[in-house]
């Protein structure tokens, strides 16, 4: 099993639906979450972190569900632009900072 | 600010050279990352660096790699023979770990192939 392990997608929805990716972990001592957002070609880049209480940033939701060990990521109103492969993000403080990321789900919004 | 800066974008090379590639960090910051990135595998951690130590080289495939880092601005990962499976994007990584932040900032990657 993967330490780190997300939808395998591809998902593939209209402009303005809202559609949910799910990452589930398996080192209870994971301390810090993250999703990354990479373009075709592009290098990954931090989209957002995610908090214990959940967090919000525009259009995009982040939450942490740590009794079950998963993370989740929400857009809302889904853009062309949001098109992209979104990749959950693992780090192991105890490890001297070591992250894990997951294989990435791929979104396609089309018109 | 510069974010991080990887040399070469592109290269190209025969199988059997040795390839170098470079890597320099925001500035600050004191971890530095090298990944690896094919379809086929995907994300791929190689090696990193705390203040300048390596931390974990578990993820280097094989003696073929070499990385090191003299100082703290500048990284460089060795492949000495290079073979066609080493083909891939090579991306470098830095973090700074003040307020006990962890996110990891890319460069633009070096994608590498070998004929």
């Amino acid at each position: 099993r993967k330490e780190v392990e997300q939808d395998p997608g591809p998902f593939n929805v209209p402009e303005g639906a809202t559609v949910a990716f799910n990452c589930t972990y398996s080192n209870s001592a994971s301390q810090s979450f993250f999703w990354y957002r990479q373009d075709c070609r592009k290098e990954p880049k931090l989209l957002m972190s995610v908090y214990s209480s959940g967090n919000e940033d525009g259009r995009f939701t982040a939450q942490l569900n740590r009794a079950s060990q998963y993370i989740s990521l929400l857009i809302r109103d889904s853009k062309l632009s949001d098109s992209a492969t979104y990749l959950c993000v693992v780090n192991h403080n105890t490890n001297a900072g070591k992250s894990t990321f997951g294989d990435g789900t791929t979104l396609t919004v089309k018109p | 600010d510069a974010g991080v800066i990887q040399s070469p974008r592109h290269e190209v090379t025969e199988m059997g050279q040795e390839v170098t590639l470079r890597c320099k960090p925001i500035s600050g910051h004191n971890s530095l990352f090298w990944y690896r990135q094919t379809m086929m595998r995907g994300l791929e951690l190689l090696i990193y660096f705390n203040n300048n130590v390596p931390i974990d080289d578990s993820g280097m495939p094989e003696d073929r790699f070499s990385a090191k880092m003299p100082n703290a601005s500048f990284s460089t990962l060795k492949i000495q023979p290079s073979e066609p499976r080493d083909s891939a994007v090579y991306f470098c990584a830095s973090r700074g770990l003040t307020s006990g932040s962890y996110e990891q900032y890319f460069g633009p990657g070096t994608r590498l192939t070998v004929t």
